[in-house]
């Protein structure tokens, strides 16, 4: 049963702590997104990479975030420091390129305190 | 940036009944793409339509996208518990495979 899989599920922290969130996407996608779903801003798309090598890192804030894929099972999103605005459910997908399926992880849900 | 308008945005009915939520956007769509959201779970992809005018149906739902591809609606027949959930539409960037997402219709059937 193939799905992607995210760690940790939730994660509660102080303002100013480093958070990390990790992702494994689906065997054999070469495409993997980062989004970040609020009530008030609705799910959007922070950074995606293909192949491991960052396509689009647009709609994430260059200050404190940063996104990477150390190899092909693993993508990361960390935020140093975390403020409370950061609070949100972060989701990993990933896909085929070219397929126009998006595969969505069940989130990590976190909240700066 | 497109903005991509869901309607309504709260829809609680009863099982059984029918319903249609809709998606505008404030130019055209590239390629949509609808999404059902359950709680702690991940968007899941329903459907993707393309061309002006397509209807496309799954099981009780049926999907149409506006024959200028500016609109698309989700209708949904004999609603059951198992659609609750939250909808979002999102266009579909073919080339970059880049979603933007709608403002989303949070669904709850009443048993």
């Amino acid at each position: 049963d193939a799905r992607v899989t995210q760690t940790p599920r939730h994660k509660v922290t102080e303002m100013g702590q480093e958070v990390t969130m990790r992702c494994q996407p689906i065997l054999g996608h070469n495409t993997v997104f980062w989004y970040r779903q609020t009530m008030m801003q609705g799910l959007e798309l922070l950074a995606y990479f293909r192949n491991r090598a960052p396509l689009d890192d647009s709609g994430m804030p260059k200050d404190r975030f940063s996104a990477e894929m150390p190899d092909a099972t693993l993508a990361t999103l960390k935020i140093q420091p975390s403020e409370p605005r950061d609070s949100a459910v972060y989701f990993c997908a990933s896909g085929l390129a070219r397929l126009n399926e998006q595969f969505f992880g069940p989130g990590t849900r976190l909240t700066v305190l | 940036t497109q903005l991509l308008e869901q309607s309504p945005q709260f829809l609680s009915i009863q099982e059984g009944e029918n319903l249609t939520v809709y998606c505008n956007s404030s130019s055209v769509f590239s390629s949509l793409q609808w999404y059902r959201q359950e709680p702690g779970e991940g968007p899941v992809l329903l459907v993707t339509v393309v061309t002006g005018g397509e209807v496309k149906k799954l099981k009780r739902l049926t999907f149409q996208f506006g024959d200028a591809r500016k609109d698309s609606s989700l209708h949904i027949t004999a609603a059951q518990p198992g659609d609750t959930g939250l909808y979002l539409c999102a266009e579909l960037f073919f080339g970059n495979e880049k979603l933007t997402f709608g403002t989303g219709t949070r669904l709850t059937i009443i048993p």
